[in-house]
């Protein structure tokens, strides 16, 4: 079976600066790795996804994210994040031919003034 | 780009009833839907895979009697919580996959309170 593991809860950050929101995963088989941001009574939308190709994926509102076989992470990064950026951050996997989603935890991204 | 829509938003109801909600997939046909809830501040949590013309595929703990889903055409997905209880309040959210590869379209959610 998938798993997906966040290791951080919370992440606190003052405002332009970078942030790093760190995600590995546990699968026996190839899969398709996501993040979603969930803001404030909202729901879900999608950040980014890595299919296949290149390991760094590049997504909306800057996000980035850098695909990793060998650690088995997928770690999604910012070089300068904004106070909107203030929402309820999901990494998913999902195994090839499925369409079902697993998700992690989340962690909650704080952007201090 | 395609848009999924859940009905009714939000729905209080009393301890003992039945709730429906509607997961709809506008402009694009979806075979399969899923179906997540979400406590407070915690993740999502796949409960079933509604299949469109048969029978749904319920995730481990889930009690099918309590949650029915039925699958009535290619663009709707029902969920009913049947006899509601205080603890069953929680953000439902269902989804639909796109034609595009791997893509999967989320509804806004049904935020659920029992009293």
């Amino acid at each position: 079976a998938q798993s997906v593991t966040q290791l951080d809860s919370q992440v606190p950050v003052f405002e332009e600066a970078p942030v790093e929101l760190r995600c590995n995963y546990s699968s026996s088989v190839s899969v398709y790795l996501f993040w979603y941001v969930q803001y404030p009574n909202q729901g879900l939308q999608l950040l980014l996804k890595y299919l296949s190709g290149s390991t760094l994926v590049k997504g909306i509102n800057g996000f980035e994210a850098e695909f990793n076989k060998s650690q088995t992470s997928f770690h999604l990064r910012k070089p300068s994040v904004h106070i909107s950026d203030t929402a309820e951050y999901f990494c998913a996997v999902s195994v090839w031919g499925d369409d079902k989603i697993i998700f992690g935890k989340g962690t909650r991204l704080h952007i201090l003034p | 780009g395609a848009v999924v829509s859940q009905h009714p938003s939000r729905v209080i109801c009393k301890s003992g009833t039945s709730v429906k909600i509607e997961c709809r997939s506008l402009d694009f046909q979806a075979t399969t839907m899923f179906w997540y809830r979400q406590f407070p501040k915690q993740s999502l949590m796949l409960m079933a895979t509604s299949n469109e013309g048969s029978k749904a595929t319920y995730e481990q703990g889930v009690e099918k009697d309590k949650f029915l889903i039925n699958h009535a055409s290619l663009t709707l997905s029902t969920l009913t919580v049947t006899s509601a209880h205080p603890e069953d309040s929680s953000f439902y959210i269902c989804s639909a996959p796109g034609t595009l590869r791997e893509t999967q379209y989320f509804g806004p959610g049904t935020r659920l309170l029992v009293l």
